[in-house]
Parts: C-alpha cells; sequence; structure tokens
C-alpha cells in the first residue's frame, strides 16, 4: 500500500525556518517525482514545489522562490522541504503528492500544518 | 504562469442530478489536465488525469472532457457521497497550478 506521511508542521515566528518531512512507503520511490502542495485555512489548493526523481529538476511557485528548498532523500525514501523567512501567508497545510504520469497526482499524504504566527 | 478559472465556486444540487463543473485555462495546456475530489480535513483525491482519463477505481459517473483551454468534468447521477470540492490542475507546464475549486452542495 502507497504511504505518503509528513511531518514537521507547527508553530513558528513570522521570519523564522521549518523543515517537513514526507516518509514515502509502499512503492518504489526512486522512480517517481514528488510535489509539495499548500492550502491556506479554508482556501484552494496551491502547488509549491516538483522535485524529479533524481534531482535533476526542481521547481517552485513564485510565492516560494528563494527561500524554500525542496530535496529529497531516495535511500531513505524521504522528501523535504525547508522554508525559510517565514510570512503569515504561508500558513496552510502541506502535502506531498507523488507524481503519477506526466504530473498528475496519484497519492497524496494527510498534510502537516504549519502555522506562521507571533 | 497559466492561471486556472473555475466560473462556479459554489453549485446546488441533488441527488440523482447531472452535472457539469467547467475550468478554463489562460492559454492551452493541450490535455494536461486532471480534476480532484476534495473533501473537508481530507487530501485530495484524483478522479481523472489527461482531461478524459478515468483513475484507477473511480465510479464511472465521473468523467471529463476538453482540450485546449476549456474542460469539463461531469458527474452523470450525483451520489450523497459526492459532495465535495472539486479542482482542476494543469500540468502542461512545470509550474503547476489549481483552479480555485467548485463546491457541491446539497440543494
Amino acid at each position: 500500500e502507497v504511504q505518503l506521511v509528513e511531518s514537521g508542521g507547527g508553530l513558528v515566528q513570522p521570519g523564522g525556518s521549518l523543515r517537513l518531512s514526507c516518509a514515502a512507503s509502499g512503492f518504489t520511490f526512486t522512480t517517481y517525482s514528488m510535489n509539495w502542495v499548500r492550502q491556506a485555512p479554508g482556501k484552494g489548493l496551491e502547488w509549491v514545489s516538483y522535485i524529479s526523481s533524481s534531482s535533476s529538476s526542481i521547481y517552485y511557485a513564485d510565492s516560494v522562490k528563494g527561500r524554500f528548498t525542496v530535496s529529497r532523500d531516495n535511500a531513505k525514501s524521504s522528501l523535504y522541504l525547508v522554508m525559510n523567512s517565514l510570512r503569515a501567508e504561508d500558513t496552510a497545510v502541506y502535502y506531498c503528492a507523488r507524481d503519477a504520469r506526466d504530473g498528475d497526482f496519484d497519492y497524496w499524504g494527510q498534510g502537516t500544518l504549519v502555522t506562521v504566527s507571533s | 504562469d497559466i492561471q486556472m478559472t473555475q466560473s462556479l465556486s459554489t453549485l446546488s444540487a441533488s441527488v440523482g442530478d447531472r452535472i457539469t463543473i467547467t475550468c478554463r485555462a489562460s492559454q492551452s495546456v493541450s490535455r494536461w489536465l486532471a480534476w480532484y475530489q476534495q473533501k473537508a480535513g481530507k487530501a485530495p483525491k484524483l478522479l481523472i488525469y489527461k482531461a478524459s482519463s478515468l483513475e484507477s477505481g473511480v465510479p464511472s459517473r465521473f468523467s471529463g472532457s476538453g482540450s485546449g483551454t476549456e474542460f469539463t468534468l461531469t458527474i452523470s447521477s450525483l451520489q450523497p457521497d459526492d459532495f465535495a470540492t472539486y479542482y482542476c490542475q494543469q500540468y502542461h507546464s512545470y509550474l503547476r497550478t489549481f483552479g480555485q475549486g467548485t463546491k457541491v452542495e446539497i440543494k
């Protein structure tokens, strides 16, 4: 069974940093591209970042470029998102999602809540 | 970036109704479009990929159509489990984008 489990969320002050993790199991992690998608409270979905299976291609939404860094450790079947210079508008549930084929997302984690507030 | 617009934020319908949700792209995305269903407090679920391909395990009452800039998701006979929010997503560009969502509520 495919499972994606996020962790690392919590309360952080504006300007602070946080590192999210996504532990994958039930599939060959090394052969899939991965994504981070977020959802602010009561709002819609916003794609955040993409990383290819070998980490050779990485993309970010304009709203987080220069502040967030995505990475993966294929040996540990894990995906990461380091978030710096956090702002109130980064408050959201952050999901990791597997690229199914060409960019649609077939499996999602349960999400981890990040709250940026003083 | 490619902007995705879902014209209706809320759609009121009854069990058994046939409903259609529309999604428009700011430029052509060919057929690189997916539809998701999300229920409150849960992660989204993939329904349709490549505009009209049904994801494994998804009931056949869901269907998708369109290409270029205009797309639709149709539910042929609305079931109680279908009351949820639906999002379109383009993946023509590596900068993926979602529509703002259409909430299907009970009339």
